[in-house]
């Protein structure tokens, strides 16, 4: 089955710093993909769409120059979180949009999720 | 795909026996529907799909219905394991987008 892969998984930085989280379709194209910030026990929140040579799309509510989004492929999509901050600690989770060679049916794949803790 | 950050309802069941996870969809143009499984601290995991020309489908241990006329989606998962335990959302595919539901967090006690 198709595979979005998430890094890294887990990541501790000191307030201030910058980190960057990378999503790709290992088997597939993502013509779009998207990125989510969850809360414990609760559901996934839309941060943003992207689709791959263009702007992302924020949700509202959703600082685009605090979360810069780059879609530079269509296997490849990055979330910078800028200047990060204790209140930026949440798990971010990517999905892609694509057609596994073995179907028909344009799917959702998430990755695995990437665990931000900042200090 | 658009969902809101909500609190999410919570099932218990016995190890051993049947869960029915529900799920209401709010588009009738919907064509597509997924269920997701996660886990704590992961990412979600595919389950099963179902298109809307279909009312049943069956995987390992687990079965989707689909009831078009009430917008409803339940996935059925037999003879319910410790493993299974994690939340599960349903997503409903409309107008190239995809839309999810809060989730239910099911709990299975040995």
């Amino acid at each position: 089955g198709a595979v979005v892969s998430q890094h890294p998984s887990w990541v501790i930085c000191k307030s201030g710093t910058s980190v960057k989280i990378e999503c790709r379709s290992l088997d597939f194209q993502a013509t779009t993909m998207f990125w989510y910030r969850q809360f414990p026990k609760q559901s996934l929140m839309l941060m943003a769409t992207s689709n791959e040579g263009s702007k992302a799309t924020y949700e509202q509510g959703v600082e685009k120059d605090k979360f810069l989004i780059n879609h530079a492929s269509l296997t490849l999509s990055t979330l910078t979180v800028t200047s990060a901050h204790p209140e930026d600690s949440s798990f971010y989770i990517c999905s892609a949009r694509g057609r596994a060679f073995t179907s028909s049916v344009e799917k959702l794949f998430f990755g695995s999720g990437t665990q931000l803790s900042v200090l | 795909g658009e969902s809101v950050g909500l609190h999410l309802p919570t099932l218990s069941v016995q190890e051993g026996d049947n869960s029915i996870i529900n799920c209401a969809y709010s588009n009738s143009a919907s064509d597509y529907f997924i269920w997701y499984k996660q886990e704590s601290g992961k990412g979600p995991q595919f389950i099963i799909d179902i298109r809307s020309n279909m009312d049943k489908r069956q995987g390992q241990r687990v079965t989707v219905l689909l009831n078009k006329t009430v917008k409803h989606l339940s996935l059925q998962i037999a003879a319910t394991q410790p493993g299974d335990s994690a939340v599960y959302f349903c997503a409903e595919n409309f107008s190239n987008q995809f839309y999810f539901g809060t989730g239910t967090s099911l709990t299975v006690i040995p």
